[in-house]
């Protein structure tokens, strides 16, 4: 059985410009979760994506959004990078929206926009 | 502001007993958990407790769970220097996937 899988482990971007970051769910997972955590705090939930659409959707502007493929990978597009997206990005694969007692988080994407 | 509250520091002698204390505030929480993160790592599961129960035991790690105060807590017992890490405190409610996170607790074991 194969984990949460990211990529890529860091990314360096300029304000202003659009980054893909994609995330493999767990084998047998339909559900992937994304969260932003800033140096220094918690992961902030940003939205999830169940069966290939949207479930669910945190504080966060539609310059982020999301996409997930009949696989169920997932990827999150962020436009018009800001210097506060520089956060870690956590992708969390779990078998179904509710089950987060079997959600497992994958390593993450470090991103840094200058 | 964070809805999930944790100290943000503790410090302990390997061997020794760590405490990690976290309050809440929804009462509907159904879930609540806590997450190990080493550095530059993702977060990894510890251990979880459903709202229903007061304590919940699994080898070194004891949670306990004040519902009437909404306070969480996590005891390691006979800390390792493995033991160095941030412990983030979570809820979540019933039906809902989204996982609400503390600040996270800086745990530094000292030989």
């Amino acid at each position: 059985e194969t984990g949460v899988t990211q990529s890529p482990t860091h990314l360096i971007k300029t304000r202003g410009q659009q980054v893909t970051l994609r995330c493999s769910s767990q084998s047998g997972h339909n559900t992937v979760s994304w969260y932003q955590q800033a140096l220094g705090q918690g992961p902030q939930f940003i939205f999830q994506y169940y069966r290939e659409e949207e479930n669910g959707r945190g504080n966060f502007p539609p310059r982020f959004s999301g996409l997930q493929f009949p696989n169920y990978s997932s990827e999150l597009n962020v436009n018009a990078l800001e210097l506060d997206d520089s956060a870690l990005y956590l992708c969390a694969s779990s078998s179904d929206p509710t089950s987060t007692d079997t959600q497992y988080f994958g390593p993450g994407t470090r991103l840094t926009v200058l | 502001g964070e809805d999930v509250e944790q100290s943000l520091f503790l410090s302990v002698r390997e061997g020794d007993s760590s405490v990690i204390n976290c309050t809440y505030t929804d009462s509907s929480s159904t879930y609540l958990y806590w997450y190990k993160q080493e550095p530059g790592a993702g977060l990894q599961l510890l251990t979880y407790i459903f709202s229903n129960m007061d304590m919940k035991q699994d080898q070194r790690l004891t949670v306990l769970l004040n519902k009437k105060d909404k306070h969480l807590s996590l005891r390691i017992a006979d800390t390792q220097t493995g033991d160095s890490a941030i412990y983030f405190c979570a809820e979540t409610l019933r039906g809902w996937g989204k996982l609400q996170f503390g600040a996270g607790t800086q745990v530094v074991v000292t030989p």
